[in-house]
């Protein structure tokens, strides 16, 4: 399984962009990028999930640069809501009868200051 | 109503004492996961069942064990409770991979508490 490293925490403020790079030297040429928020006492939710270039949706847009071994959450104009942990998890997309280990790191803390 | 449930939601028990979290969902997948979350740090997959007939241990099983009673259910048991086993339990549920995205639906967790 790819091992990920992504900063601890961060602190931004509000209306800013705030950008997490999360770093995955051997991902391996099936694997997806995947990023999931968590709220204190809640389960992880889904966020954005991509392979190559670039992909955005109505939450968040997400960078991976040609040799894939980092990627980019990018968190528009910010507000206090979005306050949480931030996972990125790399691993197999398909595999109907195999592994389907999406390993959660410790993630990055997110502190949205107003 | 939430797509999947947990119950119960907090439970304090006693070292050496038996307890079951269960977990159902209306989602119709038929995969599904218990990870536990201790403060501060990410969740760990304890065990995962592809279907009915299907469980596999994940990369914390020991002094846990599994039942996929359904479909919809499933059922983490801790044979023996011990301190250490203190933490926030999650179930989640996916679908096959049909499409693009593997996503997984989180249950709101129990949180457990072994004296």
């Amino acid at each position: 399984l790819a091992k990920t490293t992504q900063p601890i925490s961060m602190d931004s403020y509000e209306g800013q962009e705030v950008n997490i790079t999360c770093s995955h030297n051997n991902i391996a040429t099936n694997d997806y990028i995947t990023w999931y928020q968590q709220f204190p006492s809640q389960g992880p939710r889904f966020i954005i999930q991509g392979y190559k270039t670039k992909v955005t949706n109505e939450v968040a847009s997400l960078f991976i640069p040609a040799d894939r071994k980092s990627s980019t959450l990018s968190l528009p104009r910010v507000s206090l809501s979005d306050t949480a942990v931030y996972y990125c998890l790399v691993g197999d997309r398909i595999s109907n009868f195999g592994n389907e280990k999406l390993t959660f790191g410790t993630g990055t803390r997110l502190t949205i200051i107003p | 109503d939430a797509d999947v449930t947990q119950t119960p939601r907090n439970r304090i028990t006693k070292t050496g004492k038996r307890i079951m979290l269960e977990c159902s969902q209306t989602k119709g997948h038929d995969r599904m996961y218990w990870y536990r979350q201790d403060p501060g740090l990410g969740l760990r997959l304890i065990y995962y069942s592809f279907d009915v007939k299907d469980i596999n241990k994940g990369e914390i099983s020991d002094g846990y064990s599994v039942s996929r009673q359904a479909q919809a259910k499933f059922s983490l048991s801790l044979e023996s409770a011990i301190p250490n086993q203190t933490a926030l339990y999650f179930c989640a549920t996916s679908d096959r991979p049909r499409t693009s995205y593997n996503e997984q639906f989180f249950g709101p967790g129990t949180r457990l508490t072994v004296l």
